[in-house]
Formats: structure tokens, C-alpha cells, sequence
């Protein structure tokens, strides 16, 4: 069964800085998508970046970029420049390709904090 | 405009009662999800529909029912609401036939006392 596991459960940082989230997931799939999501503090949910896991490089948006790291089943959040609104629970999340179910399913989530 | 919209936001109903979330989008999206979502667990997966009428379980189905009857639209039941249902509830929706990503509504916070 695939599962998806975020360690840090709070993070505070200067704002400026980058910021490393940590994410490591499970799964018996040879093919599967990895995701990022943030919730903001009016409890809206958007989508950020996108890894496949058949690609070696590492997704890139904005200020966003991911830290793939396919051997030890690791997909890392990094965000560089945070500002104040970059503050937010950020969730990792995965999807199988080829179970057939379409399930994601979401770690618990990091709270970042991003101090003036 | 791509949404997925979720009424009521904010519902409080006693234990015993039964609740209706509806959710709805107008992106001609085949799947859609219920996720519940409580202090350090994340998001859940309560129900998955593939289309009208092709419902499956998630994770946690159990004191859940669901109904789709049109693609854009996607219910929770609850029938007889227990205070260990109090919950946020988001409806999240899919392209199913690509790697495309979850588009979320707004939530639904529900009380149950």
C-alpha cells in the first residue's frame, strides 16, 4: 500500500532564507507521480509542483524546486527567497500510475512559518 | 473559470442527525474525491468517484455514503452524524486519464455535537 510520510511537523525560518521540507513515501509501483501542495491559512489548497517519477531532473517553479531522490524514495521541498505569504502547511503527496485507483494520498503536513 | 465549489462551508448538527455536503465543478472532470482532514493526520480519503454512478472506497469509508448522479457533482452522507465525525471536509477533483493534479474546494467545516 502506498504511504506518505512527513517528519517535521513545524518549521520556523528568517524571511530571505531557503527552506528544506522533507518527504519519503512508499510504494510497490514502478511508475507514480509526486506532488506538493500548500494550505493557507484561510484553508485553501493549491497545488505547487509536480515530480514524475520517471524523470532524473528535478521540477522547477518560481521559487519552488524539488529535491528527487529516487533511491531513498525522498522527495524534498525547496523553497528559496521565502516572503512572509510563503507561511502555510505544506503537504507531499503521491499517486500510483499503474494500480488503476487514481488515490492520493497525503502526508501529514509541515508547518512552515516564515519570520519578518 | 475552473472550480470546484462547496456548500455549506460551516455546518453544526447534533449527533444522530444526517448531513449532506455537495460539492461541485465545472471542469468536466471524471474523478472526484472526499478527503477529511483533522489536526496532525492530514488529508483522508473517504470516497473516490470515477464518474456517474462508479463510487469506490478510500481509506476511511466507514459512516460514509456517497452519491454521484452527474458529473459535476459529488455528495457526502452522513447518515446519523457522530461527534467523532466533526471534521473539515474537502472535495478535490481529476483528470483521470493524465498525471494531472487534485483541484480542491474551499472545505466544509462541520460540527457534530
Amino acid at each position: 500500500a502506498q504511504k506518505v510520510t512527513q517528519t517535521q511537523t513545524s518549521i520556523s525560518v528568517m524571511e530571505k532564507t531557503t527552506v528544506t521540507m522533507d518527504c519519503v513515501y512508499e510504494t510497490q509501483d514502478s511508475s507514480y507521480f509526486l506532488f506538493w501542495y500548500k494550505q493557507t491559512a484561510s484553508g485553501e489548497i493549491v497545488f505547487l509542483i509536480r515530480q514524475d517519477s520517471y524523470k532524473k531532473e528535478n521540477a522547477t517553479v518560481g521559487h519552488y524546486s524539488l529535491n528527487f531522490q529516487k533511491p531513498k524514495s525522498s522527495i524534498g521541498l525547496i523553497i528559496t527567497a521565502t516572503q512572509i505569504e510563503d507561511s502555510a502547511v505544506y503537504f507531499c503527496a503521491m499517486r500510483e500510475d499503474n494500480t488503476g485507483n487514481y488515490k492520493y494520498v497525503f502526508g501529514a503536513g509541515t508547518r512552515l512559518k516564515v519570520i519578518a | 473559470d475552473m472550480k470546484v465549489t462547496q456548500m455549506p462551508r460551516y455546518l453544526i448538527k447534533r449527533m444522530g442527525e444526517n448531513v449532506l455536503l455537495e460539492c461541485g465543478q465545472d471542469m468536466s472532470h471524471e474523478t472526484m474525491y472526499w478527503y477529511r482532514q483533522d489536526p496532525g493526520l492530514g488529508l483522508q480519503l473517504i470516497y473516490i468517484s470515477y464518474d456517474v454512478d462508479s463510487n469506490s472506497e478510500g481509506d476511511i469509508p466507514k459512516g460514509y455514503r456517497v452519491s454521484r448522479k452527474k458529473r459535476e457533482h459529488f455528495s457526502l452522507i452522513l447518515d446519523s452524524a457522530k461527534t467523532n465525525q466533526t471534521s473539515v471536509y474537502f472535495c478535490a477533483s481529476s483528470l483521470r486519464l493524465s498525471q494531472n493534479t487534485l483541484y480542491f474546494g474551499a472545505g466544509t467545516r462541520l460540527s457534530v455535537l
